[in-house]
């Protein structure tokens, strides 16, 4: 098993649609959690920080479910800028190094 | 404020020519540094990660080396590069439990 599984996508969604994200992980000792948002041939950006009491963030919302061990990310009245994929962040076996799903593709047309 | 500097942004080798890639941090003191590579159309992998001067631990084998000569410098190496090692080089830093921050990347091509 993978320590982080995303949803393969492409998700394909008109502008001003909702689209949720989930990621599992494997490790139940994990502590950190966080969403990254990848450009095309760039480096990888902090979108935010999950928390256990869940949290928001605009049109953001991300969500913690530690006994099913997985973590999920909704965006709202989606914009052709969201268009990118959106990777999920858990803290690995050792809390010095994080691990990296694979990502999701978001594509939002007109 | 903290950045994070990465050079070069890309670079093409031969096969079995050596490489060196450097990446610096400022602003801050004892971060913890990492190297992942990401290859085409796939997720991040984590190569090396350091907590301190001379401290690297290696996350998967491979013709890959990394070494902390000073706090805020990490540098990825190799004697002899593998068309295998292509891929989006990716250098980034931590302070605690707050996620990471980036370098802009290298994108190796090995022909």
């Amino acid at each position: 098993r993978k320590e982080v599984e995303q949803d393969p996508g492409p998700f394909n969604v008109p502008e001003g649609a909702t689209v949720a994200f989930n990621c599992t992980y494997s490790n139940s000792a994990s502590q950190s959690f966080f969403w990254y948002r990848q450009d095309c041939r760039k480096e990888p950006k902090l979108l935010m920080s999950v928390y256990s009491s869940g949290n928001e963030d605009g049109r953001f919302t991300a969500q913690l479910n530690r006994a099913s061990q997985y973590i999920s990310l909704l965006i709202r009245d989606s914009k052709l800028s969201d268009s990118a994929t959106y990777l999920c962040v858990v803290n690995g076996h050792n809390n010095n190094d994080m691990r990296f799903g694979a990502g999701t593709r978001l594509t939002v047309k007109p | 404020s903290q950045t994070i500097h990465q050079w070069p942004a890309t670079l093409v080798q031969p096969v079995g020519s050596p490489l060196s890639l450097e990446c610096t941090v400022e602003g801050t003191s004892n971060p913890n540094l990492y190297w992942y590579r990401q290859a085409a159309g796939r997720g991040l992998q984590l190569l090396f990660y350091s907590v301190g001067i001379g401290q690297i631990s290696s996350e998967v084998p491979q013709n890959l080396s990394a070494s902390r000569p000073q706090d805020r410098q990490f540098i990825l190496s190799s004697k002899k590069l593998l068309l295998s090692d292509s891929g989006f080089y990716l250098c980034a830093w931590s302070v605690g439990p707050h996620g990471y921050t980036f370098g802009s990347g290298t994108r190796l091509t090995v022909v």
